[in-house]
């Protein structure tokens, strides 16, 4: 079935450290993953995407990584920042019509 | 501001009731999809609409029913109302009805049943 793994469920980093959040999926006909940023309260909003046909993209701190073998899909961000403390989800473009979304990644960013 | 409207903002209702939840997409976006994302909970996948047409159904309760109209906009009707039901209800849309495109979430409806 179509299904996408989320780990880990929260991460507490230092301000300047890096994060890296996982996500294993199931469908091998995805070809597009996004991930989303929500804030509490507020709506999601995309912060990085990639295709599968690239490996990597980056944009500043944020970078996404794909391996099409292994099924997964990371999320890094590197000298993280009080204003990056928020929810993060994962989710794949599931070769269907819709996406399926991880479950969440809470990140605190502790100053 | 994501060009993607949803009213109203809040909803207080009591259970057994029945509500309407409204989505007006961006600009030249045909799709509209609907969301649940309950207490500290992921995004789960209702519904989508593309150009008026049912396109994809995840995880919807015989109980909600959604349609696009014609100008595209589209509502979410939620019927026989649970304390369950309590959650924040997002919409989004897309330029085409494609997975591989970027979703934009309107702010959502918080619906409250008492």
């Amino acid at each position: 079935g179509e299904n996408v793994e989320q780990h880990p469920s929260t991460l507490s980093v230092q301000e300047g450290d890096s994060a890296v959040i996982k996500c294993t999926y199931s469908d091998s006909a995805s070809n597009y993953f996004p991930w989303y940023k929500q804030e509490l309260g507020k709506r999601p909003q995309l912060i990085i995407d990639i295709r599968s046909n690239v490996g990597e993209k980056k944009d500043q701190r944020i970078a996404v990584t794909l391996n099409k073998t292994a099924k997964h899909f990371s999320l890094h961000i590197t000298e993280t920042q009080p204003e990056d403390s928020a929810v993060y989800f994962c989710a794949q473009g599931s070769g269907t019509y819709k996406y399926i979304f991880g479950t969440g990644t809470r990140l605190k960013v502790l100053a | 501001d994501s060009g993607v409207t949803q009213t109203p903002k809040h909803l207080i209702t009591a259970t057994g009731q029945r509500v309407t939840l409204r989505c007006s997409p961006r600009s030249g976006d045909l799709s509209v999809y609907w969301y649940q994302q309950s207490l500290d909970q992921g995004l789960q996948f209702l519904i989508q609409y593309y150009n008026g047409e049912e396109r994809a159904k995840g995880n919807i309760l015989e109980r909600f029913s959604a349609q696009q109209f014609p100008d595209l906009h589209s509502e979410l009707n939620l019927s026989s109302l649970e304390l369950g039901d309590s959650a924040l209800y997002f919409c989004a849309s897309s330029e085409t009805s494609g997975s591989y495109n970027e979703q934009f979430f309107g702010p959502g409806t918080r619906l409250t049943v008492l």
